[in-house]
């Protein structure tokens, strides 16, 4: 089974807009974490949520968990160009230390 | 943000070849794990590396890989015989502490095999 699978696949919005992305696992989990990557280059930490959190900010960030629904949300306010970029969620299970990544929702930001 | 670096950013070997890839983190840290991530796919879990021995591996990581700390500070993927299919961007990644904590990702290592 797929684990951490986002949707939107792709997402284009206007400078100023929120972005919603969306992230659903199979299997219960410890933490849910959310990466962003720009086109080639490294995973960038944005957030964790513990099984037991049921949302959480970080600037123009807001992270929800809904662990009933084995889903969460990413949400972006007022997007700027600089978060273009592909955003994945990523599950820690169990007694193991690995992260499942889904395959992320690319996010275009128009100016 | 604990801050991480590997080299090199780009590696282009001939198939067969030996590679070794190295993480660097600029401060102490007891959790290492090694990612790859295929051109256009998921990022995947290779191996995790804790008080110098391995804690966890996938199936990807068979024995033509191995990761060691040769002097405690490197932390070092090495790929005994390339193949075509191992070319793909490779993450490493380090965590300050044990149970549930966030994995900081180094900047990565592009390797192509020709």
């Amino acid at each position: 089974s797929q684990q951490g699978e986002e949707d939107p696949q792709a997402l284009s919005i206007q400078e100023g807009e929120n972005a919603t992305m969306n992230c659903s696992y199979k299997t219960s989990i410890n933490n849910l974490q959310w990466y962003r990557q720009n086109s080639g280059r490294g995973l960038v930490h944005l957030i964790l949520i513990r099984s037991n959190e049921r949302e959480k900010h970080s600037g123009r960030l807001r992270v929800t968990l809904d662990t009933s629904k084995k889903s969460s949300s990413l949400l972006i306010t007022a997007s700027r160009a600089a978060d273009t970029a592909s955003y994945f969620c990523a599950t820690a299970q169990g007694g193991s230390e690995k992260l499942v990544f889904g395959k992320g929702t690319k996010l275009t930001v128009n100016p | 943000e604990p801050e991480v670096t590997q080299t090199p950013s780009h590696q282009v070997t001939q198939m067969g070849q030996e590679v070794i890839l190295r993480c660097v983190p600029i401060s102490n840290h007891l959790y290492f794990y090694w990612y790859r991530q295929i051109l256009g796919q998921k990022v995947e879990f290779l191996v995790s590396f804790y008080n110098n021995e391995i804690s966890e591996k996938s199936e990807i990581f068979d024995d033509q890989f191995s990761v060691e700390r040769p002097d405690g500070s490197n932390f070092t993927l090495k790929i005994r015989s390339t193949k075509l299919e191992d070319s793909a961007m490779y993450f490493c990644a380090i965590k300050t502490s044990g149970g549930t904590d966030t994995q900081y990702f180094g900047p990565g290592t592009r390797l192509t095999v020709l």
